[in-house]
């Protein structure tokens, strides 16, 4: 099956930092990626599309100043958390929709920690 | 809004037992129900579902739509150990991207 890689996998930071994470798509193009946070025992949040050559949309809620996304190209997409706070600890889980059939793939996600 | 409910949240069963797991939904323009396996990382796919009544099978898994009453189950059989897991349901709207909304999730634990 295809591929979906995040790194890092694990980061902690302190507050007030900026942390940045990629999702690549290994072995496919990927006009359209998904960024999802998911908090401990709790179903994964979308956050927002990631559209390859244009701006994010973001979820209701979801502040596009805090969580930037740049989908500078067809295998990349990052998210970086500007000034981060501990409530914004989570795992970050990526996903990539590769055609004709749109499937998605998910990334291994990346555990965030801010201390 | 659209809305995903899983039930149980939470199911404890012995080794060799049958499990149903419930998905409920109420979205605008339905297109597609998946279930997805959620061990310690992210979720792998399992099936998805368009049409109801077709039932989908791999293995001791097999999952059923019903678009009339809104609602989807994912059966196990001959459960294992292996099969402990977070397990999640998610739909797809039309003209929605391939976006996701899932529901809460149902942890599935087997005691040997």
């Amino acid at each position: 099956g295809a591929v979906v890689s995040q790194h890092p996998s694990r980061v902690i930071c302190k507050s007030g930092t900026s942390v940045k994470i990629e999702c690549r798509s290994l072995d496919f193009q990927a006009t359209t990626m998904f960024w999802y946070r998911q908090f401990p025992k709790q179903s994964l949040m979308l956050m927002a599309t990631s559209n390859e050559g244009s701006k994010a949309t973001y979820e209701q809620g979801v502040e596009k100043d805090k969580f930037l996304i740049n989908h500078a190209s067809l295998t990349l997409s990052t998210l970086t958390v500007t000034s981060a706070h501990p409530e914004d600890s989570s795992f970050y889980i990526c996903s990539a929709i590769r055609g004709p059939l749109n499937e998605q793939f998910f990334g291994p996600g990346t555990r965030l920690t801010v201390l | 809004e659209d809305k995903v409910v899983q039930s149980p949240l939470s199911l404890v069963v012995h080794e060799g037992d049958t499990v149903t797991l419930n998905c409920s939904y109420e979205v605008t323009n339905f297109r597609s129900l998946l279930w997805y396996k959620q061990e310690k990382k992210a979720p792998t796919f399992l099936f998805m579902l368009t049409s109801s009544g077709i039932e989908k099978k791999s293995g001791r898994l097999s999952s059923i739509l019903d678009k009339k009453e809104l609602f989807s189950i994912l059966n196990i059989t001959a459960t294992q150990t292996g099969d402990s897991a977070v397990y999640l349901c998610a739909v797809t709207i039309n003209f929605g991207n391939e976006k996701l909304t899932f529901g809460t999730g149902t942890r599935l634990t087997i005691i040997p």
